[in-house]
């Protein structure tokens, strides 16, 4: 199994809070996603990073800020949680199109409940 | 933009048939991948296949296979002789290079069942 841990594995908190979820490789990869999974909508795309500090917004970034300050390491903030971003929440890891192996390893996903 | 079409939100199938998955895809990138991934009620997300676009012969993994029509955007999957284990939630997905940004978009996903 690829090496990513998401951190915490359940999580609930309360509206208007600040939450942080964390993403760890072990691989050395260099592109890392967050996902939301919700009913009815598939795997939706946060941010993603393709390297240290270079980050960019996926089709559902409002609310969310990241940062990627070591290749191992990307964090997702949820800046003042709100209800609809209850769901869960998946962090990934690939090496690029060009690499042998290029599809993508997934974390076990972080459940998020916002009371 | 690349986007990920799975119309099927649910399916079922009789336990040693054939079932057929839907996707289509649209993408501008002249250098992709497309996979199907599992993820069954434990929520692991599992590679079942992947295609490289640049690659005409259709991707085979034991009795996963697909139907990759360039041309169309199109990448069914195909499950022979289906097992009580092959019910979970399938989602296709797509992968190109764009602007070194490899973006990675999935479908809706279809909820598979198997009937004994």
């Amino acid at each position: 199994d690829a090496g990513i841990t998401q951190s915490p594995r359940h999580k609930v908190t309360e509206t208007g809070t600040p939450v942080t979820l964390r993403c760890h490789q072990t691989e050395n990869h260099r592109y890392m996603y967050w996902y939301r999974q919700d009913p009815g909508h598939g795997l939706r795309l946060i941010h993603y990073s393709y390297g240290v500090k270079d980050t960019d917004k996926g089709e559902v970034s409002d609310g969310y800020s990241v940062s990627r300050s070591k290749t191992e390491d990307f964090l997702l903030t949820l800046e003042s949680a709100t209800s609809s971003q209850t769901s869960v929440y998946f962090c990934a890891i690939s090496e690029s199109v060009r690499a042998e192996n290029t599809e993508a390893f997934f974390g076990q996903g972080t459940r998020l409940t916002v009371v | 933009a690349q986007t990920v079409t799975q119309s099927q939100p649910e399916m079922s199938v009789q336990e040693a048939e054939t079932v057929t998955l839907s996707c289509t895809y649209d993408t501008s990138e002249s250098d992709y991948y497309l996979f199907w991934y599992k993820q069954p009620p434990s929520r692991q997300m599992i590679l079942v296949i992947r295609q490289e676009a640049y690659k005409q012969q259709n991707a085979t993994e034991n009795r996963f296979s697909v139907n990759f029509q360039k041309a169309a955007k199109s990448f069914s999957l195909k499950i022979s002789d289906s097992q009580l284990g092959d019910a979970a939630m399938y989602f296709c997905a797509s992968k190109g290079e764009m602007n070194r940004d490899d973006k990675i978009i999935f479908g809706k996903g279809t909820r598979l069942h198997i009937l004994p």
